[in-house]
């Protein structure tokens, strides 16, 4: 069973701290994808990959940025939370079409 | 960029009836149309597609339209059972090659209630 896993289901964290998110991938996928879900906003693309160090930004990247130092690896960075960075952090990855998703790591900041 | 309108925001139907969620589009190089359900608490799984070169798709109670020249796209549950409630995502994906490498654009989502 192909598999995405986020490191962190729930995290908490305070204003201005550096926070790193991490998702991992089974599946020798290519492209590599981070979304941030909010309710009545649907998903939306923070950052994507499409190889090893390389990345491009998505539709929302301010206040975001990303590592991909190995290919089943894709970090995303926070470098000082803020409060409206709140948010369902969602990972996922895909070969041509057809995402698989990780189940999410919820994000506090306080 | 690509953007996507999905309606409506909240669907409440009878156990049995028929829903359907309506998705637009903006971009015309889209070629590749998923549809996503998120179950509470759980990550979106795909639950059908449909690439521009077809119509219509059809999966047991689930069918996907498109319609190109309109540029929207509709997901119709039949049938519907309590297990169906979730929210529901449709999507938007440029050809792959270039430098789109698959991205998706969601819509707003869609939550389904359907009451036994």
């Amino acid at each position: 069973d192909v598999k995405v896993t986020q490191s962190s289901r729930y995290l908490v964290k305070r204003t201005g701290e550096k926070v790193f998110l991490e998702c991992v991938q089974d599946m020798d996928h290519e492209n590599m994808f981070w979304y941030r879900q909010d309710p009545g906003l649907g998903l939306r693309l923070i950052y994507f990959s499409y190889d090893v160090k390389m990345k491009e930004k998505g539709d929302i990247p301010e206040g975001y940025s990303v590592s991909r130092e190995k290919k089943e690896r894709f970090s995303l960075i926070l470098e000082s939370a803020s409060t409206n960075q709140t948010s369902m952090y969602l990972c996922a990855s895909s070969e041509l079409y057809g995402y698989t998703f990780g189940s999410g790591t919820r994000l506090t900041v306080v | 960029g690509e953007n996507v309108e999905q309606h409506p925001s909240t669907l409440s139907v009878q156990e049995g009836d028929s829903a359907v969620i309506k998705c637009t589009y903006s971009d015309s190089a889209s070629n590749y149309f998923p549809w996503y359900k998120q179950e509470l608490g759980k990550r979106p799984q795909l639950i059908i597609d449909i690439r521009s070169n077809v119509g219509e798709k059809k999966d047991q109670r689930i069918a996907v339209t498109l319609n190109k020249t309109a540029k929207h796209f509709s997901l119709h549950i039949t049938e519907t059972q309590p297990e169906d409630s979730a929210v529901y995502f449709c999507a938007a994906s440029p050809p792959s090659w270039g430098t789109s490498y698959g991205k998706l654009t969601f819509g707003q989502g869609t939550i389904l209630t359907v009451h036994p």
